[in-house]
């Protein structure tokens, strides 16, 4: 069974760039079959898709947050997030997960990132 | 796009417990539902409306029509009780629920 993992610092400071790393525990980034997401959640709050990317490289943003985020594969096993010019609202546990079809079915066991100076 | 979840839901143990997800003619798009609990990954339960991933259990069940899914848990049990989130796709944004919190009191 595939296994996901985020990395990356746990602290970054306003105006920086956040970014993360997704570990896939199989060569599977180019495989057509599936797309690979990233979703975030503040503290005590509800999930937030951020976008996701496909094997070819094409990507799909959440329309709030296009304008800051680029996702992009970067080896056969790892995909990346970045997010620009962070505040404190986009602190929260990251998470990067696998899609087929409509579905989202393997989740990485999430980072916690905090904005703050 | 939003979908339109109630914030908690509460359910005596072996009773049925059903949370619902609203969203504009949501029966026409496939909805996928997850489980939470404190401290780990969603984890998915329904996808493709009723379709559930292997070792889910038979009691979690799924429905679509109109402008609303329906998550039904049948038998609840104590360690049904979590966060949970339905989800669909708006063309190419995926969107999420706001999330229920099932209590199994």
């Amino acid at each position: 069974q595939v296994q996901l993992q985020e990395s990356g610092p746990g602290l970054v400071k306003p105006s920086q760039t956040l970014s993360l790393t997704c570990t896939v525990s199989t060569d599977s980034l180019s495989s057509g079959l599936y797309f690979w997401n990233w979703i975030r959640q503040p503290a005590g709050k509800g999930l937030e898709w951020i976008g996701r990317i496909y094997s070819t490289g094409s990507t799909n943003y959440n329309p709030s947050l296009k304008s800051r985020v680029t996702i992009s594969i970067d080896a056969s096993d790892q995909f990346s997030l970045n997010l620009r010019s962070v505040t404190a609202a986009d602190t929260a546990v990251y998470y990067c997960a696998r899609g087929q079809v409509s579905w989202m079915n393997v989740w990485g066991p999430g980072t916690a990132v905090t904005v703050a100076s | 796009y939003d979908l339109i979840q109630p914030p908690s839901v509460s359910v005596s143990p072996g009773q049925t417990a059903s949370i619902t997800c609203s969203g504009d003619e949501l029966g026409e798009k496939y909805v996928s539902w997850f489980q939470q609990k404190p401290g780990q990954p969603p984890v998915l339960i329904i996808y493709q409306d009723r379709k559930r991933p292997s070792g889910i259990p038979e009691r979690f069940s799924g429905s679509n029509s109109g402008s609303a899914a329906t998550l039904t848990i049948s038998g609840t049990q104590a360690m049904d009780e979590g966060d949970y989130y339905c989800q669909a796709w708006d063309a190419t944004t995926a969107i999420f629920g706001g999330g229920t919190r099932l209590s199994v009191l």
